[in-house]
């Protein structure tokens, strides 16, 4: 079974440019979520998906940060315009709907604004 | 709110040796609580859950956690660290899979 994949893995972009991440899910896993870990700190939740539909967005800066799962499947995560605040690790993961289990977590995208 | 707290940021144990990571929580309701291991460059992976029942909980690679509801602790246990044990471990409560927190994580370094 092929695990989260996310692209890129590493990206390096000025402030007040704009940046986009994706990530396809494991195959039939209808949650979808986004993490953002900055260094030295643990994940903190961005938009949580069920299938196409926002679950849980309260933690995404909506001014600068927008997200969407068109089709139910894969997702893009976009920063615009990106401050250097937002150098972090953006972690993708999904799980199966209603799962009690594990959340599958892809190997993340390494942001780096200067 | 719903929050995370592990003690330690950074703990050294020697190979062989036992090891203990403290993990304690606020949640509202009952918990659901999590550990999960995070290598260089890698995603997170599920060490262990617990959502009800006996209150030690095993997961995989020798790793087991005790949820005490009267300290409001999680705290993973391994009798013998390995080598390849040594990451970044971290603790997460949550309703089910919705609305995951988790904490700051502890850095594990074990020495040969």
């Amino acid at each position: 079974e092929a695990g989260v994949a996310q692209s890129p893995r590493y990206k390096i972009i000025e402030k007040r440019q704009s940046v986009a991440f994706w990530c396809n899910p494991i195959s039939g896993h209808a949650t979808l979520y986004w993490y953002q870990q900055i260094l030295g700190q643990g994940p903190k939740l961005l938009i949580q998906f069920q299938n196409n539909g926002v679950v849980d967005d309260s933690q995404l800066p909506k001014d600068r940060f927008s997200a969407e799962r068109l089709k139910g499947v894969d997702s893009t995560l976009k920063i615009q315009p990106a401050k250097l605040e937002d150098s972090a690790v953006y972690l993708c993961a999904s799980t199966t709907m209603g799962a009690t289990g594990e959340q599958y977590f892809g190997p993340g995208t390494r942001l780096t604004v200067t | 709110a719903q929050s995370v707290t592990q003690p330690d940021i950074h703990i050294t144990v020697s190979e062989g040796a036992s090891l203990e990571l403290r993990c304690n929580y606020s949640y509202g309701a009952t918990p659901y609580l999590f550990w999960y291991v995070q290598s260089p460059g890698q995603g997170l992976q599920l060490l262990l859950k617990y959502f009800s029942g006996d209150t030690l909980v095993q997961g995989i690679k020798g790793f087991e956690a005790e949820f005490k509801r009267s300290q409001s602790s999680f705290n993973l246990r391994k009798p013998s660290v390995h080598w390849s044990d040594a990451a970044e471990y971290f603790c997460a409560v949550g309703a089910n899979n919705n609305d995951m927190r988790f904490g700051a994580g502890t850095r594990l370094t074990v020495k040969p």
